[in-house]
């Protein structure tokens, strides 16, 4: 069974650093892209940019570039998403999520992980 | 940048209605558009892939059509189950999702 599972929620306050975690399991970690996907309080999803933990290849949206880092763990098959100096705006749910074709970013997100719910706040 | 642009924002329709959204492309994409439907308080789900391609254990109430800069999601017949945000994603490069659409009953 395909699972990705996030770690858990963080309150963190304005000018901290926070790196979460995706961890993929029932499948070739290394054979698919992931995703990370913002969804503010109240509102919709934005896609922020996708690794493939097969070589660490990244892609950040235009919106996104700067202000986070994506990386990867393949050897314990693990997403990461991380910041250096959180801002009030930050505060959200982000997912990760799994691409559905092996290996291609030309394709919708089939499998999401469960959310983890970053709060900022002094 | 490809935009993406949904229609209604928000809809309520009875039980048993056939519902209708709308996604536009500002630019071309083909086929490749996704429908995603959350739930309250849950993870996106994925509905449609390639425009009109039921993902597994999908209910066949869902539909998708169209290709290019217009597409549409249909559910045939509105059931309580149903109420949800739903978001189009195009993913022929940067994969940008609409606004979403909120669908309730009535």
């Amino acid at each position: 069974e395909v699972q990705l599972v996030q770690s858990g929620a963080e309150v963190k306050k304005p000018g901290e650093s926070l790196k979460i975690s995706c961890k993929g399991s029932g499948y070739s970690f290394t054979s698919y892209w992931i995703g990370w996907v913002r969804q503010m309080p109240g509102k919709g999803l934005e896609w922020m940019g996708i690794i493939y933990p097969g070589d660490s290849d990244t892609r950040y949206s235009p919106s996104f570039q700067g202000q986070v880092t994506i990386s990867a763990d393949k050897s314990i098959s693990t997403a990461y998403l991380q910041w250096s100096s959180l801002k009030a705006s930050d505060t959200a749910m982000y997912y990760c999520a799994r691409f559905r074709r092996p290996k291609s970013t030309v394709t919708s997100f089939d499998y999401w992980g469960q959310g983890t719910l970053v709060t900022v706040s002094s | 940048d490809i935009q993406m642009t949904q229609s209604p924002s928000s809809l309520s329709a009875s039980v048993g209605d056939r519902v209708t959204i709308t996604c536009r492309a500002s630019q071309g994409i083909s086929n490749y558009l996704a429908w995603y439907q959350q739930k309250p308080g849950k993870v996106p789900k994925l509905l449609i892939y390639a425009a009109s391609t039921l993902q597994s254990g999908v209910p066949s109430r869902f539909s998708g059509s169209g290709s290019g800069t217009d597409f549409t999601l249909t559910i045939s017949s509105l059931q309580p189950e149903d109420v949800a945000t739903y978001y189009c994603q195009k993913y022929n490069s940067e994969g940008t999702f609409g606004q979403g659409t909120k669908v309730e009953i009535k």
